[in-house]
């Protein structure tokens, strides 16, 4: 995708509450991917989902779900039942899909996550 | 090993030094990207190895910046002359790709990064 926004800089929530996260893209391409990364205060990138543009259904991943909607151009990624070691920082990214460029990666800004205990 | 790993974790330099930042892929992964991160933001892409080759480096933000990976494997970023606005946090990402010229959309697994202070 050309263009990622992320445009929840911060959401705070207290333990065992469901927390969405949104992911808006702009692409111009026909077939695209879209990743998801979670940055914890130790600031590693660590991987969570890649989503092709062509899959039907959406992901479950324990308390991780995503929701992928062509229409409104949205991946979005909820958290259910968070817990404190949910707090990070949450990327949406996407490669570029120019052969040159490799793929590359466009993030979002980030949505800072914050569980309470 | 297991990850991409970098070091030093952290770097702290005088305006004007230059610095040399590491990045040790996974073991085999062809595809090797620098990306810089400024607080508060999300990365951003500085260059891109495919092998030794560097195919991109477009996002390099002045010819003060250069990165190598002579033998296809550890690559090191130079910064010459730093600025303060250099400042920020520089993480490499390794992914496999099978073939030269084949478009991968391979995950990028990254390293966790060097914090570089420039005073």
């Amino acid at each position: 995708a050309q263009k990622v926004t992320q445009a929840q800089t911060e959401i705070s929530v207290v333990e065992k509450e469901d927390v969405t996260l949104d992911c808006v893209y702009e692409t111009r391409d026909t077939t695209y991917y879209l990743f998801w990364y979670k940055q914890p205060p130790s600031g590693e990138l660590v991987f969570l989902i890649r989503r092709n543009s062509f899959d039907e259904q959406n992901e479950i991943s324990g308390r991780y779900s995503w929701n992928f909607q062509k229409s409104t151009s949205s991946f979005n990624f909820t958290i259910t039942a968070s817990q404190v070691v949910d707090s990070a920082v949450y990327f949406c990214a996407s490669p570029s899909l120019i052969k040159a460029a490799g793929n590359k990666l466009t993030f979002g800004g980030g949505t800072r996550v914050l569980v309470k205990p | 090993g297991a990850g991409v790993s970098q070091s030093p974790r952290y770097k702290v330099a005088k305006r004007g030094q230059d610095v040399a930042l590491r990045c040790d892929p996974i073991s085999g992964h062809v595809s090797l990207f620098w990306y810089q991160q400024a607080l508060g933001q999300g990365p951003e892409f500085l260059t891109y190895f495919q092998n030794e080759a560097q195919l991109d480096k477009s996002g390099l933000p002045s010819d003060r910046f250069f990165a190598e990976r002579p033998e296809g494997s550890v690559s090191t970023l130079k910064i010459q002359r730093t600025q303060q606005e250099d400042s920020a946090v520089y993480l490499c990402a390794s992914s496999s790709r099978s073939r030269l010229g084949y478009i991968s959309t391979d995950t990028q697994y990254f390293g966790p990064g060097t914090r570089l202070t420039v005073l």
